[in-house]
């Protein structure tokens, strides 16, 4: 079935260390996202990328990197993970940058 | 940047009963997207409408992009309907880079 991969599930991970969270798509869209969804807070873009091989910052960029080596993956990495990273996780896709988007599943992070 | 809100934020509804939620955003768009998050925390586009009307089974969704909301109607709500209701716009107006409301929260009992 197509559609998009997000791992792990859900991860807990001590403050300080390194962590990618990845996305993989299968319906060659060109666009990718990452978003984070905080209670009270909602979902907030985190970073984007329009097309492999370009990124750009989104509304809470920082303590956070992407890479966009090719069409179908969109890695998200959190250098030195902080508390206030706790969240869930979701990666997104669009055919084209404007278009219709389309979530994973998500990604529960806790950071201790 | 554009502002999205939504109302109600939190709705009650008895299965069977219709509903209309709103979403008002403060500058003009040509990108507005309609979400459901489910119980179980799965994200599922609903509807893609900057402008006009769409329908969809029991949901459809009006935007009037001239004064700056969109509807998103239910009609004959069932119990699956339960969730939150997200609108999204874009940032600056630029396409992919959305902006969600805070939600809409619905409950149908049976």
């Amino acid at each position: 079935i197509a559609g998009i991969t997000q791992a792990p599930t859900s991860q807990i991970l001590a403050a300080g260390r390194r962590m990618t969270l990845r996305c993989t798509q299968d319906m060659r869209h060109n666009a990718m996202y990452w978003y984070r969804q905080d209670l009270g807070l909602g979902l907030r873009l985190i970073h984007y990328s329009n097309t492999a091989g370009t990124t750009g910052k989104g509304e809470v960029p920082d303590g956070y990197s992407v890479s966009r080596a090719n069409t179908d993956d969109f890695p998200l990495t959190l250098a030195s993970a902080v508390p206030s990273q706790t969240s869930v996780y979701f990666c997104a896709s669009s055919e084209q940058y404007t278009d219709t988007q389309y979530f994973g599943p998500g990604t529960r992070l806790t950071v201790l | 940047g554009i502002q999205v809100e939504q109302s109600p934020p939190d709705l009650i509804l008895q299965e069977g009963a219709n509903s209309t939620l709103r979403c008002n955003f403060s500058d003009s768009v040509n990108n507005l997207q309609w979400f459901h998050q489910n119980p179980w925390g799965q994200l599922i586009n609903l509807f893609y409408i900057p402008s006009g009307t769409k329908q969809n089974g029991r949901l459809s969704a009006t935007t009037v992009a001239t004064e700056r909301y969109s509807l998103l109607y239910i009609s004959s709500s069932q119990t699956t309907d339960s969730g939150v209701y997200f609108c999204a716009a874009p940032l600056g107006n630029q396409g992919g880079k959305l902006i969600f409301g805070q939600g809409t929260e619905l409950s149908v009992k049976p």
